[in-house]
């Protein structure tokens, strides 16, 4: 399978726990994208990296959040400490560059905090 | 002002009718374009980039105006398997090349 692929699709966490969420770009992809989808909402952008570098991560909330696209292995999104309202849906995205290049997206992984 | 906006629909058509979408954008440098089509519960999947001079693909048309800023989604011949939510998608350029802001998604439901 040579699209994004996201693990695990659903994960459940009890409140204060860590979440960590896994991202493999498409083939031929180095350019990776975490967005958010709560219940009812659109998608919000989060963090850009390339590998080894976060080049954006102005949509990313300030505290609890953290990302990483090492040089060898998936792109991580990691939630400290989780509260109910990380609930959601996160989507990661991969593309080719940035000029003009589409984004496709994985199946997404469903944090559920309890 | 949102980044992007959208009707949220629902738009609710019979089998063989003309929709048509549009959404609006607030950043005038705004530099690519896209639609894409989400079922409940599953992740945005591509449809077309929008260029400038417009494009088409079978039954989907899609536009670019500049000066009002906004792009629009025709879909022709609608059949029951284009009910999902469609999300328009902007890259704003300069220093926040390379993020998307999305619509909310207008809903379409195509009914037999």
């Amino acid at each position: 399978n040579a699209g994004v692929m996201q693990n695990p699709r659903h994960l459940v966490r009890r409140r204060g726990q860590e979440a960590r969420l896994r991202c493999s770009p498409m083939k031929g992809h180095s350019h990776v994208y975490w967005y958010r989808q709560l219940p009812e909402e659109g998608l919000k952008f989060m963090v850009y990296l390339q590998k080894e570098n976060i080049i954006d991560e102005s949509g990313m909330p300030k505290e609890r959040f953290s990302a990483e696209f090492p040089k060898e292995g998936p792109s991580i999104l990691r939630i400290q400490q989780v509260v109910r309202g990380d609930s959601a849906a996160y989507f990661c995205a991969s593309s080719g560059g940035t000029n003009n290049q589409p984004q496709h997206f994985g199946d997404g992984t469903r944090l559920s905090i309890l | 002002r949102k980044e992007v906006e959208q009707d949220p629909g629902p738009f609710n058509v019979p089998e063989g009718a003309t929709v048509a979408f549009n959404c609006t954008y607030s950043n005038s440098a705004s530099q690519s374009f896209f639609w894409y089509r989400q079922d409940c519960r599953k992740e945005p999947k591509l449809l077309m980039s929008v260029y400038s001079s417009g494009n088409e693909d079978g039954r989907f048309t899609a536009q670019l105006n500049r000066a009002s800023q906004y792009i629009s989604l025709l879909i022709r011949d609608s059949k029951l398997s284009d009910s999902a939510t469609y999300l328009c998608a902007v890259t704003p350029g300069g220093s926040t090349l390379g993020r998307l802001y999305f619509g909310r998604g207008t809903q379409l439901t195509v009914w037999p």
